[in-house]
């Protein structure tokens, strides 16, 4: 089953924040976060296991409330190269990932 | 250290034809997930394959469609008389284990884009 993302799409100017969120229904192993550019294949960016740790990648972080069965992602400082569609992975007991439908970022000057 | 390698990047195929998609994952990978994705959605599990095993194909249309990741060479997904609506980004993506609560991410292809006329 797919995890549920919002929003749908998001507009910052650079320097500003935003926040991601993602949920599933099903009892979550792992969450993972890939960036997709237009045309491009998506880059994972990085997972959260259960224990509701928080990771970072440059000013992009992220956690995980697995009582919740729900991670965020943070985009702290926008810069340009930010725009893209982002888009979580939920890992159940079925050892594949199940994406949701994705937020489209677009960070202006 | 080569990524993961997708061909043809773009196929386009008249309705009622085969269309032959190859992935060759990761040097050290060897478990190859098949997604497709149509403009402006996400991405959809097709089929989850191990060397000479299907794991996991509840993603995959029953008719027409099959994949197999053989014992030497690249996984092949294969998709039998295709129609219109077959046309989509078909990415493999590779990982070196299998998941739960693994702690790596899946390597993604750049995709081929198929396109049925």
């Amino acid at each position: 089953q797919q995890p549920v993302q919002s929003p749908q799409a998001v507009i910052l100017r650079e320097g500003e924040d935003a926040v991601i969120n993602c949920s599933s229904s099903k009892a979550l192993y792992s969450v993972h976060w890939y960036r997709q550019k237009h045309g491009e294949a998506p880059v994972f960016l990085m997972i959260l296991l259960k224990g509701g740790e928080q990771k970072g990648h440059e000013k992009i972080s992220a956690s995980f409330n697995e009582k919740k069965q729900q991670s965020s992602l943070y985009l702290t400082a926008s810069q340009l190269s930010y725009s893209g569609t982002y888009f979580c992975g939920t890992e159940t007991n079925d050892y594949k990932l199940s994406f949701g439908a994705g937020t489209t970022v677009t960070v202006r000057a | 250290n080569a990524g993961v390698m997708q061909n043809p990047r773009h196929l386009v195929r008249r309705r009622g034809q085969e269309a032959r998609l190859r992935c060759s994952p990761m040097k050290g990978h060897s478990h190859v997930y098949w997604y497709r994705q149509l403009p402006e959605e996400g991405l959809k599990f097709m089929v989850y394959l191990q060397k000479e095993n299907i794991i996991d194909e509840s993603g995959m249309p029953k008719e027409r469609f099959s994949a197999e990741f053989p014992k030497e060479g690249p996984s092949i997904l294969r998709i039998q008389q295709v129609v219109r609506g077959d046309s989509a980004a078909y990415f493999c993506a590779s990982s070196p284990g299998q998941g739960a609560g693994q702690n790596y991410g899946y390597t993604f292809g750049s995709g081929t884009r198929l396109t049925v006329v």
